[in-house]
């Protein structure tokens, strides 16, 4: 069975400087995606970015962007200029080849200083 | 566009009540999910449909009922709910197996005394 671990469980930063949360996961299969899903009070799961495990290139979503290292199974997003609406839960998660879902970790609380 | 959504937004249980958690998504989509969120957790894949007439079990499907008779709906059933069953319940839907990403409903907050 994949896990995702988040060893982060809360991070904080201030307004306007770079943050990086990290995720690990362990999985056997070589077809993947990878995604990060953020969680503000309102308890809405908001996709952030997902990356393709076959692609090499970081993926990039305006101020977003990951570090994926298949070799090592790390997959950590890079915050920039942070924003007070950035502040919320942040959730990595792993899809398989299957039909079984998504694999969660447990979580890291972002707190954005003004 | 509605999306996925769910009702009710919050319930409350007494313990071995029955409930039925409503999830309908309007973008045609092959797959549903339900997912679990306990405090300090991630989201737990509770059961899963890949389409109309077709579910399966996910990670943590005991105490749970599913079915999937169109492929708007997809309701979760309690039949006799239990405390440990008080979580934050989230259905998911996607246009298929693959690995596009999932459409998540607000979610419903279930509380069982």
């Amino acid at each position: 069975a994949q896990t995702v671990t988040q060893s982060q469980p809360e991070m904080s930063v201030q307004e306007a400087e770079t943050v990086t949360l990290s995720c690990t996961y362990d999985t056997s299969e070589s077809d993947y995606y990878l995604f990060w899903y953020k969680q503000p009070p309102s308890r809405q799961m908001i996709l952030v970015i997902r990356q393709e495990a076959y692609k090499q290139q970081n993926a990039t979503e305006n101020r977003f962007s990951v570090n994926f290292q298949k070799a090592a199974k790390s997959f950590s997003l890079k915050i920039s200029d942070s924003q007070l609406g950035d502040a919320a839960m942040y959730f990595c998660a792993y899809s398989g080849g299957g039909a079984d879902g998504l694999t969660f970790g447990k979580g890291t609380h972002l707190i954005i200083q003004p | 566009n509605a999306g996925v959504t769910q009702t009710p937004k919050f319930q409350v249980l007494k313990t071995g009540q029955s409930m039925t958690l409503q999830c309908a998504q309007d973008m045609n989509h092959e797959y549903m999910s339900w997912y679990r969120q306990d405090p300090g957790m991630g989201l737990r894949l509770i059961h899963y449909s890949v389409g109309a007439g077709i579910t399966d079990q996910g990670e943590v499907p005991n105490g749970y009922n599913v079915s999937r008779s169109t492929t708007e709906d997809f309701p979760l059933r309690l039949l006799s709910a239990a405390p440990s069953q008080t979580s934050v319940y989230f259905c998911a839907s996607k246009p298929g197996q693959g690995n596009q990403p999932q459409h998540f409903g607000d979610g419903t907050r279930l509380s069982i005394l």
